[in-house]
């Protein structure tokens, strides 16, 4: 089975602190997806990546940026963190070809304080 | 309007019970077609995808209609661990990426 795994369960911050939030998968896998997930408005895109040092902006790339130094790893940066980027944070990967759905990391439950 | 759309419930059924959701999509282009399941605090799992002549696994089927633009997910002899969100996907027409529905609740009671 395809692992994606992310670095923290819950994760407590500062107002105006750098947050890293990391996303290794064990499978070679091409593509890499950063959500957020609020009730009622359900996921939202911030950031992917078909490759090694390439990056996309999603539908809600602000106050985000991401890095893909590796193909296996996808971190997702919150420059300046904000009470409104409290989230449940979910990070995803695909092979090829999206037929085959995306495996989800367990997510990181974000905390602005 | 969003590109897919759901009732979200929550549809409260007994145990034993068959409950059917539905789910629309507004681009025409989409080729690909998926249910999740989301459990309380956890991410969302695969169920199954959605193919053009319908599919069934155990006591789920999926059903596509295209000219509609519209999927749907039955669930028969519902069980307590049946009781989840459950996500419509669709991909969008260019690239890998994938737009899920904001879920439908499904409580199953004894």
């Amino acid at each position: 089975d395809v692992k994606v795994t992310q670095s923290s369960r819950y994760l407590v911050k500062r107002t105006g602190e750098k947050v890293f939030l990391e996303c290794v998968q064990d499978m070679d896998h091409e593509n890499m997806f950063w959500y957020r997930q609020d009730p009622g408005l359900g996921l939202r895109l911030i950031y992917f990546s078909y490759d090694v040092k390439m990056k996309e902006k999603g539908d809600i790339p602000e106050g985000y940026s991401v890095s893909r130094e590796k193909k296996e790893r996808f971190s997702l940066i919150l420059e300046s963190a904000s009470t409104n980027q409290t989230s449940m944070y979910l990070c995803a990967s695909s092979g090829g070809l999206v037929s085959y759905g995306y495996t989800f990391g367990s997510g990181t439950r974000l905390t602005v304080v | 309007r969003k590109e897919v759309e759901q009732d979200p419930g929550p549809f409260n059924v007994p145990e034993g019970a068959t409950v059917a959701f539905n789910c629309t999509y507004s681009n025409s282009a989409s080729q690909s077609f998926f249910w999740y399941r989301q459990d309380c605090r956890k991410e969302p799992k695969l169920l199954m995808s959605v193919y053009s002549s319908g599919n069934e696994d155990g006591r789920f089927t999926a059903q596509l209609n295209r000219a509609s633009q519209y999927i749907s997910l039955l669930i028969r002899d519902s069980k307590l661990s049946d009781s989840a969100t459950y996500l419509c996907v669709v991909n969008e027409e260019y690239g890998n990426k994938l737009v899920f529905g904001a879920g439908t609740i499904l409580r199953v009671k004894s």
